[in-house]
Order: C-alpha cells, then structure tokens, then sequence
C-alpha cells in the first residue's frame, strides 16, 4: 500500500530563517511520482514541483528546493530565507507509474512565518 | 482557459437537504477527483473517475454519488446532508499522474 507521512503538523519559523518540511513515503512501485502542493490561506492548492522516482537530483527553484532521497525514501523540502509570504499548508503527496494510480496526499504541515 | 470551475464557492444546507456541487474542466483531461478537506487537516479522496462513464470510490465515499456523463463535467451530489459533512470540497482533473489541477473549492456547511 502506498503511504505519505509529514511528521511535522504545525512549523514557526522566524522571517528570514530557512525551514525544511519533511515528507517520508511508502510504496511498494519502482516508478512512482511525487509531488508538493501549496495551500496560502485562501486556500486554492498551488502545485509546486513533480518529481519522477528515476531523478534523484536535487532541484532548485528559487528560495525552494528539494531533495529527492530513496534511500531513506524522503523527498524534503526547503525553504531558504523565509518570507511571511510562504506562511502556508504544504502537502506532499505520491502517485503510482499506471495512469489509473490515485495521488496520495500526507497530511500537510502547516508553516508559520514570523515577522 | 478557465481550468477546473468549481460552483457554488460557498453554500449552507440544512440537515437532511440535498444538493449537487458542480465541477467543470475545459483541459480534456480524462481524470477527474473529489476531495473533502475538514479543518486543519489533509485532503481525503472521495470519489474519483478515469474517464467518461467510469467512476470508483475513493477513501470517505458514504453519502456520496458521482456521475461522469461528459469528459468535462463531474458533480458530487449529496443526497441527504448531516453535520458530518461540513466541509471544504475540493474537485481535481489531470491527465494521469501528472500533477492535479484543482478548482478553487467549495465551503460547504450543513446546520
């Protein structure tokens, strides 16, 4: 069965300090896909980043970036030099390789920015 | 291109009412998802669709119905409204596994 697992419910961080959510994942497929969403407190999902299970290379946009590791099956992500603009829900979530797989969604970590 | 459209974007029911959230895409995409979203928490699948004519149940299906007559359009009906139900609805469309479009939501309240 595939699983998500954000440990973290609720993270504040002061403005300017970089954070890092966690995301730790369970599937049984060679080939799946994973991926982070972005809920702002209007509350539209913001797609952030797709990563398919064959690119472990870290990815870098911006102040965000990820890393990808599946030996310890994780796909993290960073925020560096926080701004009260990333205060947020951020989900991660996994899909299967056939076309029919469900995205599975983590609980989310919500994220405070502190000015 | 409008995306995934949503309506109503906020709606109060009383118990035992019944109504239908609307969700349209204009993407061609074939995969289509309801989810609900209660307070401080995740997304939980309700119902999804792979295709016209082709709906299956997701994680929290009781008090639910589908349809998928058209590509486009996927309504989440509720037939008989609790308090269980309030919530925030979330309607997606992608093309497989890549990544979901999503409506902006539904706030839906049931008194």
């Amino acid at each position: 069965a595939q699983k998500v697992t954000q440990a973290q419910t609720e993270i504040s961080v002061v403005e300017k300090e970089d954070v890092t959510l966690d995301c730790v994942y369970e599937t049984r497929d060679t080939t799946y896909y994973l991926f982070w969403y972005k809920q702002p407190p209007s509350g539209e999902l913001v797609f952030l980043i797709r990563r398919n299970s064959f690119d472990e290379q870290n990815e870098i946009s911006g102040r965000y970036s990820w890393n990808f590791q599946k030996s310890t099956s994780s796909f993290n992500f960073t925020i560096t030099a926080s701004q009260v603009v990333d205060s947020a829900v951020y989900f991660c979530a996994l899909s299967g390789r056939n076309r029919d797989d469900k995205i599975i969604f983590g609980k989310g970590t919500r994220l405070h920015i502190l000015p | 291109n409008a995306g995934v459209t949503q309506t109503p974007k906020f709606r109060i029911l009383k118990i035992g009412q019944s109504m239908t959230l609307q969700c349209t895409q204009d993407m061609n995409h074939n995969y289509m998802y309801w989810y609900r979203q209660d307070p401080g928490m995740g997304l939980k699948l309700i119902y999804y669709s792979v295709g016209a004519g082709i709906t299956d149940k997701g994680e929290v299906p009781n008090g639910y119905n589908v349809s998928r007559s058209t590509t486009e359009d996927f309504p989440l009906r509720l037939e008989l409204a609790a308090p269980s139900q309030t919530s925030v609805y979330f309607c997606a469309s992608t093309h497989g596994n890549q990544p979901q479009h999503f409506g902006d939501g539904t706030r839906l309240s049931i008194l």
